[in-house]
Parts: structure tokens; C-alpha cells; sequence
């Protein structure tokens, strides 16, 4: 059975430019969740999508970072003007119905900035 | 909102001994604290979890337990092997979904 995929498993960009990063769940499930890893800390909260709309938002950094689950389904994360900060592994989670319970992960998209 | 710590932040042990990992966390409403495996280049793989309703959970070579009253949880891994070697987060959940994780700690399992 599949598990989350996302793509692509690694991004090399300059600072200033705009990056899409997508995110596959698990079939069926309704929640989705990114998060952000830097090197050597744990993740940290992005945003959650409960269906479509983006339930808890709270987590982006500032107004560069956008989100959106058009169908429910795949996601895409969109970082506008990158900066060097911004370089970090973006894992996404995927769960069957939100709520405390299981968060699969997704391998992670490897974001450098340079 | 929730804040967890870990420690150790690296634990090294010879094969066949125990691995032990404490967490503790700040929001008394926190209700679920799971575990997460992670190796290099690698998500996080969810490997055991409890829920503040119970105190002690096991499964085979792993297990945890959680102090509601003190706010702090615990893995332990016995009789450990190499494939054990990798990384793990302890995480709290508040909001009802929001996984906040610990720094996670670095376990080597020497052959």
C-alpha cells in the first residue's frame, strides 16, 4: 500500500526565487499536516488541512509561505522569495480523520536555499 | 502552547542492553504522546504511542510510560540491536492534532 509520497526529494534554489513543494497522502485520509525540520531539531508545525480548507494556519512563518488542498487530496506547499533560512527538510503528514491519532510521514523534501 | 523537552540528546549503548529516553511536556491537556523513529534521509516512522488514559504500553522490544500527574513520558527499548540505531522524537499533541516534538535523541547501538 502506498504510503505518503512527496516530490521533489530534493530542491536546490536561489535566494528570491519561488519553490512549490507537493505532498501525496495517504488514500482516504482527510487530515493533512507539514511541517518543517532544521538540522537537528525535531518538526515543527506548518499548517493543517482538515478536507480542503486549511483548518490551523498557524505555524507558517510569515505571509512568503502559503499552502493549499484544492480537491482534499495532494497539497502544495508555495514559499515565495526564498531565503537562505528557509533551507530545511518539509515533511508531510497525513492522518485518517484528524483529531489526536496516527500521523504518517512522508520521506520529506530536502529545501536548500542558496 | 505545548513546549516538550528530551534527554538525552545522544545515548550510546552496547547491543543486547537497554535504551531509555524521558520527555517532558508543559500543557496538562496534551492527551496523546507518540514516538518516532527516523533514520537518515528519511520521515519519521510512527513506532509506539499512548494515550493519557492509560499508563504503560508495550509492544515486544518496546515500551512506554506516562506520568500525567508529573508530565513526562518515557521509551524504553530493550534487548536492543543495530537496526535499532536512529533517531527518536517524543511528540505531545495539543489542540487535538498539532504534534509538538521533542530535539530528539541520537541512538547508537554498538555491535
Amino acid at each position: 500500500g502506498a504510503g505518503v509520497s512527496q516530490t521533489p526529494s530534493n530542491k536546490v534554489t536561489e535566494k528570491g526565487k519561488y519553490v512549490e513543494l507537493r505532498c501525496d497522502p495517504i488514500s482516504g485520509h482527510t487530515a493533512l499536516y507539514w511541517y518543517r525540520q532544521s538540522l537537528g531539531q525535531g518538526p515543527e508545525f506548518l499548517i493543517y488541512f482538515q478536507g480542503t480548507g486549511a483548518a490551523d494556519d498557524s505555524g507558517l512563518p510569515n505571509d512568503r509561505f502559503f499552502a493549499v488542498r484544492p480537491e482534499g487530496s495532494v497539497s502544495t506547499l508555495k514559499i515565495q522569495r526564498t531565503e537562505r533560512g528557509d533551507s530545511a527538510v518539509y515533511l508531510c503528514a497525513s492522518s485518517l480523520a484528524g483529531g489526536p491519532g496516527d500521523q504518517y510521514f512522508g520521506p520529506g523534501t530536502r529545501l536548500l536555499v542558496l | 502552547g505545548e513546549n516538550v523537552e528530551q534527554h538525552p540528546s545522544t545515548l550510546s549503548v552496547q547491543e543486547g542492553d537497554s535504551a531509555v529516553i524521558k520527555c517532558t511536556y508543559s500543557d496538562s491537556a496534551s492527551n496523546y504522546f507518540p514516538w518516532y523513529k527516523q533514520e537518515l534521509g528519511k520521515g519519521p516512522q510512527l513506532i509506539i504511542d499512548i494515550r493519557s488514559n492509560v499508563g504503560e504500553k508495550k509492544d515486544q522490544r518496546i515500551a512506554v510510560t506516562l506520568n500525567k500527574t508529573a508530565k513526562h513520558f518515557s521509551l524504553h527499548i530493550t534487548e536492543t540491536q543495530p537496526e535499532d540505531s536512529a533517531v527518536y522524537f517524543c511528540a505531545a499533541v495539543d489542540n487535538d492534532y498539532k504534534l509538538s516534538f521533542g530535539a530528539g535523541t541520537t541512538v547508537t547501538v554498538r555491535a
